[in-house]
Order: structure tokens, then sequence, then C-alpha cells
């Protein structure tokens, strides 16, 4: 399998569930993104990780926590989230961090919150 | 505040025409612009990109404009085909994009036949 998977693709807990988003490349890309995609709102970066180590935290609450245990794989737990939390969450990965065109999204898991 | 901006959420072309995309940007630390494409259920896919060194990228039916004193720039596709009905989205980076990309809210595109 190629590109970039994204599990589940559609996601809906409750406040005080649990959850883990799980993205995984086959591109032999050393950098992995998560990005959230609210409605009427641009992608906003959340996470960067390079070769497994986290260079970017753009003041996510910490809600959610992410996980990268090897540059193929990369999870976002999720616990005690909003309803306003409810949005798309993508995926993407890079060569590396200067790797600005070669970007390869998911296709997104789609959070509802309840 | 956002630092890229497309102001426009909905474009609507009819077949054969062309299509003009417009993307602003505050941030004058940018130096690389992207646009992508997003199908439905998909993820984004990258179409074009344009250096700060350049003002004009081509690729086949699809043109970008840069004019680094406005903060401004556009996707051009002539002519325009059903296929290119999609959300697309103006990227931005800065400092050799160790900071990501940063994205505008997107315009949805339609080509009327």
């Amino acid at each position: 399998e190629t590109g970039v998977t994204q599990t589940p693709r559609h996601l809906v807990m409750g406040m005080t569930n649990k959850k883990s988003l799980k993205c995984e490349q086959h591109l032999g890309h050393n950098a992995m993104y998560w990005y959230k995609q609210s409605a009427k709102k641009p992608l906003e970066l959340m996470f960067v990780y390079n070769f497994k180590e986290q260079t970017e935290n753009n003041s996510v609450p910490s809600r959610f926590s992410p996980e990268c245990p090897n540059s193929s794989h990369l999870f976002l737990h999720l616990h005690t989230l909003q309803p306003e939390d409810s949005a798309l969450y993508l995926c993407a990965s890079s060569q590396d961090l200067t790797d600005n065109y070669g970007y390869t999204f998911g296709s997104g898991t789609r959070l509802t919150v309840v | 505040d956002q630092q890229v901006k497309q102001n426009s959420p909905s474009l609507s072309v009819q077949e054969g025409r062309i299509s003009i995309l417009n993307c602003d940007y505050t941030n004058s630390m940018f130096d690389y612009f992207l646009w992508y494409k997003k199908y439905p259920a998909e993820g984004p896919t990258f179409l074009i990109s344009i250096s700060s060194i350049k003002d004009k990228n081509e690729d086949g039916r699809f043109t970008v404009f840069l004019n680094k004193s406005a903060k401004h720039l556009s996707l051009h596709i002539v002519p325009s085909q059903p296929g290119d009905s999609a959300v697309y989205f103006c990227a931005a980076s800065a400092g050799g994009g160790a900071d990501g990309l940063t994205f505008g809210k997107g315009t949805h595109l339609i080509i009327q036949p």
C-alpha cells in the first residue's frame, strides 16, 4: 500500500471518551504533520514531527496528544474533547521539513464529538 | 489573524473559460507558495508552486502568478474542465518550511457545463 493512510475515516466520540487517530505512510518520508480543518476555517497546523522528534506544537490543548513511534507512523490520542473539537483531522508527510511541495496528505478522519 | 487569505469561498466558471483563484498573504517572511486541490472525501493534493524569486510558474493548464509587492498570488486555470471542480487551497511557507505550511480557507471552484 502506498501513500498516506488514515484510520478511522469517521469517528464519533463522547466528551469523556479516549480514542486515537492513526496515520501511516509508506513513502519513506521523514517528516509528518497533523492538521485540523474546521468548518469555514483554514487548515491549522497542530504538530510537526521530523525524524520522530516533535519540532512544532502550535499551542494545541493538552487534550490532544501526539505520538510518533517511528518515521512511518503517527498517532493523535484524544481525551476529554469538546464539541468544538469536531473537525476533519488530516495527516501529511514530506521527505523532510524543507520539502514544501512534497506534502502528501491522507484522506483525513472526520471527528464528531458529542 | 489569518496570514493567508482566500476571500472567495466559492467561484463558478463555465467550462472552457478561464478560472482565476486569488490569495493574499500578510507575512513578508513567506518565500514559497503552493496551491493544493481537494476533492470531497480525499486529502489535499499538490497542484503547483512558486518561489518568491519568480513571478510566474506554468504547468500545463495551470499558471500561478506572484506579486510580491502586493502580497498577492493567483492561480489561473485555462481552459477550465469539469474535473477541475474542487476546493483549492493556497498555502505558504517561510524559512525553509520548518514551521510547516500555512493554509488559507480554500475556494470551492465549480465548473459549469
